[in-house]
């Protein structure tokens, strides 16, 4: 079965300082991986998704994520925080049924002044 | 063009009592899909609907959860009765073209039960 692991529920960073949330997956075929966004009262937004094209995956919002299958892992990185950016962020897959998808979770990001 | 949309934002019921909660997906969506977040846990799938059909409902819980998408466009999840347990945010996603792998899935903003 598919399954995504999200390292750490909270992560505090700076504005200013590089954010780095981190996504492990277990895949016994090649992966559809995906990073969501939750900001307070809505509802998840797709930020990026990794579909076997490019490793490396833009974003919006300046977010990005590597797919590297060495590590099986896809972290999600964004060179400045942004106080905007304190959400609540989840890792997904989707499973071989590929309809359904499997999420982490989820990492709070904590962005201080 | 108008997202997914969900009602009510907030229930508070008793345990025992029978809520519905309802999603509007977006317009021309054939896929819908039911999701829930218990406190402390990942969200999990419940159950997927092309069309008016159910796709998959391996998620459900159990049998006082039903759901149903007539005509093809809104759906209800209908809980009764409600116990401790089903307390949690309910999301509804949905995504047009072949609900393969590579397709998005849009969400609403979730409906957060409490069940007392």
């Amino acid at each position: 079965a598919q399954s995504v692991t999200q390292l750490g529920s909270h992560v505090s960073v700076s504005e200013g300082a590089l954010v780095l949330l981190r996504c492990n997956y277990s895949s016994s075929v090649p992966p559809y991986l995906f990073w969501y966004v939750q900001y307070p009262n809505q509802g998840l937004q797709l930020l990026l998704k990794y579909t076997s094209a490019a490793t490396l995956v833009k974003g919006i919002n300046g977010f990005e994520a590597e797919f590297k299958k060495s590590e099986t892992s896809f972290h999600l990185t964004k060179p400045s925080a942004h106080m905007s950016d304190a959400a609540e962020y989840f890792c997904a897959t989707k499973g071989s049924g590929y309809s359904t998808l499997t999420f982490g979770k989820g990492t709070m990001l904590l962005v201080s002044p | 063009e108008a997202g997914v949309t969900q009602f009510p934002s907030h229930s508070v019921i008793e345990k025992g009592q029978t809520v519905t909660l309802r999603c509007d997906p977006i317009s021309g969506h054939d896929n819908l899909y039911w999701y829930r977040r218990v406190m402390g846990k990942e969200i999990k799938f419940l159950l997927h609907f092309v069309k008016e059909s159910k796709q998959d409902e391996s998620g459900m819980p159990n049998n006082r959860f039903l759901a149903e998408r007539t005509g093809g466009t809104y759906s209800t999840l209908k809980v009764q009765p409600a116990e401790l347990e089903d307390s949690g945010v309910y999301f509804c996603a949905s995504s047009h073209a072949s609900g393969g792998r590579a397709d998005t899935q849009y969400f609403g903003p979730g409906t957060r039960l409490t069940v007392l």
